[in-house]
């Protein structure tokens, strides 16, 4: 298993300002993703964060906008750029130990872009 | 692409009723299969999967699925519901790598 700790837990922030999401695991993981989860909808996948190399993306979703980091195997960073309303969502990070196993979540961050 | 569908966005019963949500997913080849639940206030959490064998699979608090795949789904079963099993309910699917699929999930409340 895994404990992960999403910062913030929720934030209201300006339209055209970024906030950053920060991901902490209790131990080292291979994989790190972020997913979207916006009202009503289910969970999308943003980007699959590789440690030390560039993220890599899923259709419709871009770095300049969704900047990651993953500086090691514990922790990861997503930043959302310029954003507007339509980013007002649940962000969440996830880890998986291996191939073809369960994936492991994070409680989420819900932002609201006013 | 591969797809995860699941019938019913919202489903409300009574304690002790039973429970079946459907699930059916995209892909021709070899799949894992995955419910996770989400109660209020919580992060998402396994409750029960599938990767080969006995194609009926026991979870966590009296839940179960079948993976039929000829027909391309992974119901989840629970014969007697309660109160506490209020929450919501995602099946997503894995086709090799790491990367999950998932439903658009499936609300259930539970009357008590």
């Amino acid at each position: 298993s895994a404990v992960i700790s999403q910062k913030p837990s929720r934030d209201i922030c300006q339209r055209g300002t970024s906030l950053t999401i920060q991901c902490q695991v209790d131990s080292q993981v291979t994989m790190m993703f972020w997913y979207r989860q916006q009202p009503g909808q289910s969970l999308t996948l943003i980007a699959t964060a590789n440690q030390g190399s560039e993220a890599t993306y899923e259709s419709g979703f871009v770095i300049d906008k969704f900047p990651i980091s993953r500086p090691n195997l514990t922790f990861s960073t997503l930043t959302v750029s310029n954003m507007s309303p339509e980013d007002s969502s649940i962000y969440l990070c996830s880890v998986a130990h291996r191939e073809n196993t369960e994936a492991f979540f994070g409680q989420g961050t819900r932002l609201t872009v006013v | 692409a591969q797809s995860v569908s699941q019938h019913n966005h919202h489903v409300i019963l009574s304690e002790a009723a039973s429970l079946e949500l459907g699930c059916n997913y995209s892909y021709g080849g070899t799949v894992n299969l995955f419910w996770y639940v989400q109660y209020p206030g919580q992060h998402l959490q396994l409750l029960l999967k599938y990767f080969s064998g006995d194609p009926l699979v026991k979870g966590i608090k009296g839940f179960e699925a079948e993976f039929i795949k000829s027909k391309f789904s992974f119901n989840l079963r629970k014969p007697s519901v309660q109160w506490s099993d209020t929450a919501e309910y995602f099946c997503a699917v894995s086709t090799g790598g790491f990367k999950t699929i998932f439903g658009a999930g499936t609300r259930l409340f539970v009357k008590a």
